[in-house]
C-alpha cells in the first residue's frame, strides 16, 4: 500500500509568509507525528495527534507553529510569519495507533527554506 | 528528559566488512524502546531494528544486530557484510511514550 505522502517537497519562501505543509499518513494509521529536522537542532518531536486530538503540542517552537487533523486523516502544519530560523526538513510519520511498540513510518520530508 | 547520544559523527567502512556505530542513552524508565533509523539522501527514515527494553536477547535483522546493554544504557549497532547501500544517516532513537527521542546521527561512509 501507500506510504506516508508529505507535500510538497521543497518549499522556498520569504521571511515573513506563512507557509502551510501537508501529511497524507498510511491509510487505518490513527496516531499521526510531525518532527524537525535541522543542522542546529537534529531530529526534535513537534506536535503528536491520536485521531483529530493533539494530546501533546509541547514541542512547538513558538506560538507561529499550529498543526490540525481532519477526519483523522491528513494533517496541515502551518508556520506564520516564517524566520530565518524555521528552515529545516519537516517530517511527518504515522503509526497504526500511540503506543512505544507501534512503528513509525516517516515520509519523505518537506525541506523549507526561508530567504 | 531522556537522552542519546551518538559519538561518532562519521564512520568509514569498507565493503564486506562489519562495522559497529555506537548509542547512549539516559533515562528513569524501565519499559521503553529502543531504534536504529537509517536515513538515506532521500531523506526517508527507514526502521532498521528495534529493541524491547524488557527482553534481555539482542535483536537481529539479517545483516544488522544490535548490543543491547541495559544496565550501561548502550545500544550499538553492528551491520556486518557491508554493501554499498548501507551508505547513509543512522538515527539511535529511544521511546518510552510516543514521541521518539533521536540522537545526533552517525554518517557511514561504504568504500568499495
Amino acid at each position: 500500500g501507500a506510504g506516508v505522502s508529505q507535500s510538497p517537497s521543497n518549499k522556498v519562501t520569504e521571511k515573513g509568509k506563512d507557509v502551510e505543509l501537508r501529511c497524507d499518513p498510511i491509510s487505518g494509521h490513527t496516531a499521526l507525528y510531525w518532527y524537525r529536522q535541522s543542522l542546529g537542532q537534529g531530529l526534535e518531536f513537534l506536535i503528536y495527534f491520536q485521531g483529530n486530538s493533539a494530546p501533546d503540542k509541547s514541542g512547538l517552537p513558538s506560538d507561529r507553529f499550529s498543526a490540525e487533523r481532519t477526519g483523522g486523516s491528513v494533517s496541515t502544519l502551518t508556520i506564520q510569519r516564517t524566520q530565518q530560523e524555521d528552515s529545516a526538513v519537516y517530517l511527518c510519520a504515522s503509526s497504526l495507533t500511540r503506543g512505544v511498540s507501534y512503528e513509525q513510518y516517516f515520509g519523505p520530508g518537506t525541506r523549507l527554506t526561508v530567504t | 528528559a531522556q537522552t542519546v547520544t551518538q559519538s561518532q559523527p562519521e564512520m568509514s567502512v569498507q565493503e564486506a566488512e562489519t562495522v559497529t556505530l555506537s548509542c547512549t542513552y539516559d533515562t528513569s524508565e524501565s519499559d521503553y524502546y529502543l531504534f536504529w533509523y537509517k536515513q538515506p539522501p532521500s531523506r526517508q527514515m527507514i526502521l532498521v531494528i528495534r529493541q524491547e527494553a524488557y527482553k534481555q536477547q539482542n535483536a537481529t535483522e539479517n545483516r544488522f544486530s544490535v548490543n543491547f546493554q541495559k544496565a550501561a544504557k548502550s545500544f550499538s549497532l553492528k551491520i556486518s557484510d557491508s554493501q554499498l547501500g548501507d551508505a547513509a544517516m543512522y538515527f539511535c532513537a529511544y521511546n518510552s511514550g510516543y514521541a521518539l527521542n533521536f540522537g545526533k546521527g552517525t554518517s557511514l561512509l561504504v568504500t568499495p
